[in-house]
C-alpha cells in the first residue's frame, strides 16, 4: 500500500477555497486516490475518489496530475461546518483494506 | 447513512476483564473492519473480514480477536483488556475497500 503524506493542519476563513495536497510518490498503476472527512466524535465519511485528471462532485473536487504522485482536494467556499480532519488514502480496486494516516486538520474561522 | 450500528456506545471496564464489541450491518456488505483511533495516531486497522468466517489481521491486531459467523455481525474481543486499549473503536463496512462506511464508534475506557 502506497504511503501518503499530507500537512498536519491548515487554517482558513469562511468563503475561501481550501486546497489540501497529498503526496503519494509510490502510487501503483492500479491505485485509486480516496479522500475521507471526519468530524469530532464521528466516524470518517467518504468524500471523493479519483484515478487521474479531475473529479468533481457536489462536495469537492479532486485534482490529479499526470504523474499521479500527488493529488489535491479542493473545497470551494468553505464554511465553519467544514472544520474537520481530512484523510488521503491510496489503494487499488482489489485492495481489501485501507491504511489511514493522521490526516490534515482543517480549521475554518469566521 | 449506511445501516451500521455499534454496541455498546460507551463502556468502562477494568484491566484484565474480557470485552466484546459488536458491529451490526443491514447493508449485506461483504467487507467489515475494526479500527481504533487514538490522539496523534489517526485511524489504525485492527482486523477485517472479507466474508463469513474469513478474517485477517490489520496493523495493530495484538491483544484483539474477531469473529464473523453471520454476514451482518462482526465482533471484536479483547480477551484481557489493558489500559493501552483505551480508545475509540470504529467499525466500517464496504463492498469495495475503497469506499467504506463507518459506524458511530464505541468509546472504551479500561481502568
Amino acid at each position: 500500500l502506497a504511503k501518503t503524506t499530507q500537512p498536519i493542519s491548515m487554517d482558513s476563513y469562511e468563503g475561501q477555497e481550501v486546497n489540501i495536497t497529498c503526496s503519494h510518490n509510490n502510487i501503483a498503476t492500479n491505485d485509486y486516490i480516496t479522500w475521507y472527512q471526519q468530524f469530532p466524535s464521528q466516524g470518517p465519511r467518504f468524500i471523493i475518489q479519483g484515478y487521474k485528471t479531475k473529479v468533481t462532485n457536489e462536495v469537492a473536487s479532486l485534482f490529479i496530475p499526470a504523474d499521479r504522485k500527488s493529488s489535491t482536494l479542493s473545497l470551494p467556499r468553505v464554511s465553519l461546518s467544514d472544520t474537520a480532519v481530512y484523510y488521503c488514502l491510496v489503494g487499488d480496486q482489489n485492495t481489501d483494506k485501507l491504511i489511514f494516516g493522521t490526516g490534515t486538520r482543517l480549521q475554518v474561522f469566521p | 447513512d449506511a445501516g451500521i450500528t455499534q454496541s455498546p456506545r460507551h463502556k468502562v471496564t477494568e484491566t484484565g476483564t474480557p470485552v466484546t464489541l459488536r458491529c451490526h450491518q443491514t447493508e449485506n456488505h461483504r467487507y467489515m473492519y475494526w479500527y481504533r483511533q487514538d490522539p496523534g495516531h489517526g485511524l489504525r486497522l485492527i482486523h477485517y473480514s472479507y466474508g463469513v468466517k474469513d478474517t485477517d489481521k490489520g496493523e495493530v491486531s495484538d491483544g484483539y480477536s474477531v469473529s464473523r459467523s453471520k454476514t451482518e455481525d462482526f465482533l471484536l474481543t479483547l480477551e484481557s483488556a489493558t489500559s493501552s486499549q483505551t480508545s475509540v473503536y470504529f467499525c466500517a463496512i464496504s463492498e469495495s475497500a475503497r469506499e467504506q462506511y463507518f459506524g458511530p464508534g464505541t468509546r472504551l475506557t479500561v481502568t
